[in-house]
This record gives C-alpha cells, sequence and structure tokens, in this order.
C-alpha cells in the first residue's frame, strides 16, 4: 500500500468549508483514494472514494489531481459535529491488502 | 440490519488469562479484519481474512490468534494476555468490489489487561 502524509490536526469554525489534504508520492496504478471518519469510542465510517478528478457525495466531496500524487477532502459548511479524525487510505482495497490506516487528522470544529 | 456485531463491549483481564473476542457481520462479506487502536493512534491491522478458511497476518499479530468460523464470524483471541493488549479492538468486514472498497466497523471491545 502507498504510504500516506496528512496534517496531525486542523481547526477551524462552524460554517466553514474545512479541506483536509493527503499526499500519496508513490500511489499505484491500480490504486483507489478512500477516506474514514472516526468520532470517539466509535469505528471508522466511509467517507468517499475516488480514482481520479472529482467525486462528490451527500457528506464531502474529493477532489484528485492528474498525477493523483495528493488528494484533497472537501467538508461544506462544517458544524460541531464534524469534529473527528479523518483518515486518508491508498491501496486497491480490501480483500488480501487489507486496509492500512495512518494516524490521521483530528478536525476540531469551534463554534 | 445489524452490520458488523462485536461481543464483548468491554472486558477487563488479569495479565496471564485468556479471552475469545468476536465478531460477526449480516452483509456476506468475504472479507473481514480485526485491529486494535491504542490512545490517540490510528488502527493497527492485526489480522485479516480475505474469504472463509484463509487468514493472514497484518502489523501486529503477535500474541494473537484468530478463526474464521464460517463466513459470518471472525473471532480474535488471546492466549495470555499482557499489559501491552490493553487497547480497543476493532472488527470489520468489506465489500469485495475489487479495487473501489469499503469497509464496515463494529463498536469496538474495550479491553483492559491488568
Amino acid at each position: 500500500l502507498a504510504k500516506t502524509t496528512q496534517p496531525i490536526s486542523m481547526d477551524s469554525y462552524e460554517g466553514q468549508e474545512v479541506n483536509i489534504t493527503c499526499s500519496h508520492n508513490n500511489i499505484a496504478t491500480n490504486d483507489y483514494i478512500t477516506w474514514y471518519q472516526q468520532f470517539p469510542s466509535q469505528g471508522p465510517r466511509f467517507i468517499i472514494q475516488g480514482y481520479k478528478t472529482k467525486v462528490t457525495n451527500e457528506v464531502a466531496s474529493l477532489f484528485i489531481p492528474a498525477d493523483r500524487k495528493s488528494s484533497t477532502l472537501s467538508l461544506p459548511r462544517v458544524s460541531l459535529s464534524d469534529t473527528a479524525v479523518y483518515y486518508c487510505l491508498v491501496g486497491e482495497g480490501g480483500g488480501a491488502d487489507g486496509l492500512t490506516f495512518g494516524k490521521g487528522t483530528h478536525l476540531i470544529i469551534q463554534p | 440490519n445489524a452490520g458488523v456485531t462485536q461481543t464483548p463491549k468491554f472486558q477487563v483481564l488479569k495479565t496471564g488469562q485468556s479471552m475469545t473476542l468476536q465478531c460477526a457481520q449480516d452483509m456476506n462479506h468475504n472479507s473481514m479484519y480485526w485491529y486494535r487502536q491504542d490512545p490517540g493512534m490510528g488502527l493497527r491491522l492485526i489480522y485479516y481474512s480475505a474469504s472463509e478458511g484463509t487468514t493472514d497476518k497484518g502489523e501486529v499479530p503477535n500474541g494473537y490468534n484468530v478463526s474464521r468460523l464460517n463466513k459470518r464470524e471472525f473471532s480474535l483471541r488471546l492466549e495470555s494476555a499482557a499489559p501491552s493488549q490493553t487497547s480497543v479492538y476493532f472488527c470489520a468486514s468489506s465489500t469485495d468490489r475489487g479495487r473501489d472498497t469499503e469497509a464496515f466497523f463494529g463498536q469496538g471491545t474495550r479491553l483492559t489487561v491488568v
């Protein structure tokens, strides 16, 4: 699995758009980029996944440049309930590769 | 729709005791995983099972054994618990769409070894 680098922590305020960037310089051709969210005392929850360009769902957007060496998770108009740890994973999904988590980005939203 | 169910939710063990953490999923997934998460850390993969009857070591397998009892159940056993195994344990299962895989996690088992 490609190694990922993301900020350890970020702060923002309610109503703002938050962008969390993940670097994955060694991403392989077959790798997908997946983001998970984890609240305290809970298991991680899938947010969004993409391969290239832009993906949007009801929760977030994922921007992936043409070289795919980085990706940005965008959370529109955050609220206090978006305070969580966000993990960026890069790989060929589950199965034999497993799912390898780094330390993630601790996002703190303030009123 | 229960998803991934882990039992127990909390457990205190004495050093040297053994126990089995249970995990079951009702989503008909082939792949299942066991992770541990220490305070302030990310999740570390202990073991995973790509299909019924197969298991493979992850990043931190020492001190643990697993059994993929059937497609639904994947158990984690601590034969002789140590204080270093105090952690929160998460079980997960994943879809098998190949590269675009989504994992579903249980609520975790908080284990304390004294």
